[in-house]
């Protein structure tokens, strides 16, 4: 399958600034990422779509202005967390669609935001 | 997609077979029956996925019932490392990328045991 790389890996900010995760395909050109977000002992949830060359797509409850999706490239996919706050703290994980018969999900290993 | 059912946890012994169920009554005729697992702060890891058929690769085996009502997971020798969140996801193959997201439920939460 897919080789998927999120960093960084874990970040820990002071509330009020900014975080930028990267989602990076590293085998394959990925025109569709996915951008989930999981509380603790909770189950993913999507935020949004990100589409290479076009606006991301954001899910129900999800401010748009406040996680910014940058699909630069078709191997890079940037979240940031704009004006973060403790409840913003989260684990974040991208996925990319591997394309074929099946359109399969690739998930990236996550990156643990704190915010203090 | 239709929604799925499945146990909230299960211990299993090490080095014995683990079936985890899933429920998925209202599923369609073009959904198929998918397979994750997250282990403990990582991404969710694709484990195997059928339509109507039983399949089986180097991970796991999958059963799916005749009616496809239902489904079970197989993990034929359970090993510490097995212990892990797992999910059901029923879903249909869509052409466009973006139209494959996927719709994570509560899982099963499975605890190897020595």
């Amino acid at each position: 399958g897919a080789v998927v790389s999120q960093h960084p890996s874990r970040v820990i900010c002071k509330s009020g600034t900014s975080v930028k995760i990267e989602c990076r395909s590293l085998d394959f050109q990925a025109t569709t990422m996915f951008w989930y977000r999981q509380f603790p002992k909770q189950s993913l949830m999507l935020m949004a779509t990100s589409n290479e060359g076009s606006k991301a797509t954001y899910e129900q409850g999800v401010e748009k202005d406040k996680f910014l999706i940058n699909h630069a490239s078709l191997t890079l996919s940037t979240l940031t967390v704009t004006s973060a706050h403790p409840e913003d703290s989260s684990f974040y994980i991208c996925s990319v669609i591997s394309g074929g018969s099946y359109n399969e999900q690739f998930f990236g290993p996550g990156t643990r935001l704190t915010v203090l | 997609d239709a929604k799925t059912t499945q146990p909230t946890s299960m211990d299993c012994a090490e080095g014995r077979a683990a079936n985890l169920p899933c429920n998925h009554s209202t599923i369609s005729g073009n959904e198929y029956v998918y397979w994750y697992r997250q282990i403990h702060s990582q991404g969710p890891q694709y484990i195997i996925h059928g339509l109507k058929n039983n399949e089986t690769n180097e991970m796991a085996s999958l059963i799916i019932t005749e009616d496809r009502k239902s489904s079970t997971l197989i993990l034929p020798h359970a090993t510490l490392r097995d212990t892990a969140v797992y999910y059901c996801i029923v879903r249909v193959v869509r052409v466009k990328a973006a139209g494959n997201k996927l719709t994570f439920g509560g899982g099963t939460r499975v605890l190897v045991k020595p």
